[in-house]
């Protein structure tokens, strides 16, 4: 069965700007987490959707948001961009809050520059 | 807050050899640990979980310990292979929070 699908998977974009992420669980999965990935502060939890809402949040500023619609695909999006916010933006994907097993897309590598 | 760290940040193992990765924390109200190995441009992939009322639970090559009297948790890895070589995250979890908190991760790098 196809896995977890980020996109897109490279984006450059300029301070001050805004920038979406996609990203598409596994076929039967509800439940959608994002984590922001850099050498310096390693994989953070950002926020997990599940059924739509949001379920749990990490301790990130309110320029990161995200949703999540009706076919489990969920979305992120940054706003305002700072030069920090460059980092591997990976998602994972959950058949249900309880399950432990997540499944990471490759993540979409954003550089700001 | 809570932290979930690993002791070495590299290790280097011969071909064949078993492997030990370890991984220290301080929250002891997790319920669930997991092992997760990312290799070089793909996104973590799961291991191996446990939960906090088990001390060991084997997989195909792998097992992983829980001493939760020094808050210590490791990953035996049996004849590592070429295929091993990733960096290793320990996580752990609650069971009224299902977010991940990852520690800082250990490159494993296998020598022919």
């Amino acid at each position: 069965k196809a896995g977890v699908t980020q996109t897109p998977r490279y984006l450059i974009k300029t301070r001050g700007q805004q920038v979406t992420l996609s990203c598409s669980p596994i076929s039967g999965h509800r439940s959608v987490s994002w984590y922001q990935q850099t050498p310096g502060q390693g994989l953070q939890f950002l926020f997990e959707y599940f059924s739509e809402t949001q379920r749990n949040k990490g301790n990130f500023p309110g320029r990161f948001s995200g949703r999540q619609f009706s076919n489990s695909r969920s979305e992120m999006n940054v706003s305002t961009l700072e030069l920090g916010d460059s980092a591997l933006y990976l998602c994972a994907s959950k058949r249900d809050r309880v399950n432990t097993e997540a499944f990471f897309g490759q993540g979409t590598r954003l550089t700001v520059v | 807050g809570e932290s979930v760290g690993l002791h070495l940040p590299t290790l280097s193992v011969q071909e064949g050899d078993n492997s030990i990765i370890n991984c220290a924390y301080s929250n002891s109200a997790s319920d669930y640990f997991i092992w997760y190995k990312q290799e070089s441009g793909k996104g973590p992939q799961f291991i191996i979980d446990i939960r906090s009322n088990m001390d060991k639970r084997q997989g195909q090559r792998v097992t992983v310990l829980l001493n939760k009297t020094v808050k210590h948790l490791s990953l035996q890895i049996a004849a590592t292979q070429p295929g091993d070589s990733a960096v290793y995250f320990c996580a752990q979890a609650g069971s009224n929070d299902y977010k991940l908190s990852f520690g800082a991760g250990t490159t494993v790098t296998v020598r022919a």
